[in-house]
């Protein structure tokens, strides 16, 4: 069974410009989350999403946003981006909603603003 | 809020070393505790997932428990071995997970 799957994996962007990163969940699942890690603030949530609905989202700017699509695969875009957004950025994916059960990480993007 | 807290922060043992990595969390109200593997770069390898109303989980090498009234997990790796070597996360999961800061282990030959 083919694991959960992220492109692309590496991105460099300057400031001011905007980005999408495509995460692919483990067939079956519905739900996909995504996940920030920096070497200053770790790994904090930034949503999730269930059967193309949001159902959570963390403590970021508007210019984070993402959507899921009907066959799971999900998008996150952030705009006018920012030296700070420098991140690896990480999407899980698991069966169930609200992180109940458990999730399976993809290899992540690393994304770098110049 | 809920914060959570691994100690120690990094870890260098020599092979065949059992091993005990400590995480803690400041509310119980959790549905389940996660630990995971990453590599240098790499993303998350989920190792074992105890569910609120466990107290155990083992798989092969590793051990985890959890004492959720006081708010405690502990990961046992038993005979551990160089391949062994990489940070370790443990997660608690609300609606989202909150992830610890990790251990860096390092297991030397």
């Amino acid at each position: 069974k083919a694991g959960v799957t992220q492109t692309p994996r590496y991105l460099i962007k300057t400031r001011g410009q905007q980005v999408t990163l495509s995460c692919s969940p483990i067939s079956g699942h519905r739900s996909v989350s995504w996940y920030q890690q920096t070497p200053g603030q770790g790994l904090q949530f930034l949503f999730e999403y269930f059967s193309e609905t949001q159902r959570n989202k963390g403590n970021f700017p508007g210019r984070f946003s993402g959507r899921q699509f009907s066959n799971s695969r999900s998008e996150m875009n952030v705009s006018t981006l920012e030296l700070g957004d420098s991140a690896l950025y990480l999407c899980a994916s698991s069966l169930s909603a609200g992180h109940t059960d458990t999730q399976y990480f993809g290899p992540g993007t690393r994304l770098t603003v110049l | 809020k809920q914060e959570v807290t691994q100690i120690p922060a990094a870890l260098s043992v020599p092979e065949g070393e059992n091993l005990v990595l400590n995480c803690s969390f400041t509310d119980s109200a959790i549905y389940n505790l996660q630990w995971f593997r990453q590599d240098p770069g790499k993303g998350l390898t989920s190792l074992l997932l105890i569910q609120s109303s466990q107290r155990e989980q083992t798989s092969g090498r590793l051990n985890a428990s959890l004492d959720k009234s006081s708010g405690r997990s502990t990961l046992y790796i038993a005979a551990s071995q160089p391949g062994d070597s990489a940070t370790y996360l443990c997660a608690v999961s609300t609606d989202k997970l909150i992830f610890g800061t990790g251990t860096r282990l390092q297991v030397f030959p």
